[in-house]
């Protein structure tokens, strides 16, 4: 069974210009979540979704970040404009409602310079 | 705020030895306690969940406990091996799933 699937893996942008990160989530999953690692802060959660709905996303770092789920299949994270500070390791992973196990992506690595 | 914490942030320990470090979180509205091992480059691969006061679970070397009451959790590591290097994340469920900031375990031959 396909995991969590994310692209890119990798990508090195410059200052100012728009980065899109994708999700596919586990097939039936119905729990999305974005999460931010960086080696100060650890592991954050940016924001999640149930049924494709945003649930919370108290932790998006500001306006510069939007996320999207149009469907129970594909969610994105959108940085524009990107900075340097936004270089980390983006972590999507879906969950089944009821189940207590959440299940990551292998990550996309952003460098912004 | 939910707050996991997680000490120490990192540890070398020969191989052979065997180790443990902490998890840390506030005892009410306990819902879930996560046990996740990151290698870099790798998705962070789930060791064990534990939802009970007093759970122990185990996965060969690996071992877990947990503490609703107080707070805490630990994890365990018998016998040390270099395969044994990684992030171990800690991380508390409610309506979402809060981290904290990983015991990062280094393995020296």
């Amino acid at each position: 069974d396909a995991g969590v699937i994310q692209s890119p893996r990798h990508e090195v942008t410059e200052m100012g210009q728009e980065v899109t990160l994708r999700c596919k989530p586990i097939s039936g999953h119905n729990s999305l979540f974005w999460y931010r690692q960086t080696m100060m802060r650890g592991l954050e959660l940016l924001i999640y979704f149930n049924n494709n709905v945003p649930i919370d996303d108290s932790g998006m770092p500001e306006d510069r970040f939007s996320a999207k789920m149009p469907n129970a299949s594909f969610s994105t994270l959108k940085i524009q404009p990107s900075e340097p500070r936004d270089s980390a390791v983006y972590f999507c992973a879906s969950r089944l409602d009821g189940g207590n196990t959440i299940y990551f992506g292998e990550g996309s690595w952003l460098t912004v310079v | 705020i939910l707050n996991v914490e997680q000490s120490p942030q990192s540890l070398h320990v020969q191989e052979g030895d065997s180790t443990n470090f902490t998890c840390s979180f506030p005892s009410s509205n306990f819902y879930a306690l996560h046990w996740y091992r990151w290698e870099t480059a790798k998705s962070p691969e789930a060791l064990f969940v534990m939802t009970l006061n007093g759970d122990e679970k185990k996965k060969g070397r690996i071992s877990a406990t947990l503490n609703t009451k107080e707070g805490y959790s630990y994890l365990y590591i018998k016998g040390s091996q270099p395969e044994d290097s990684a992030t171990y994340l800690c991380a508390l469920r409610d309506d979402k799933i809060i981290f904290g900031k990983g015991t990062r375990l280094h393995i020296l031959p």
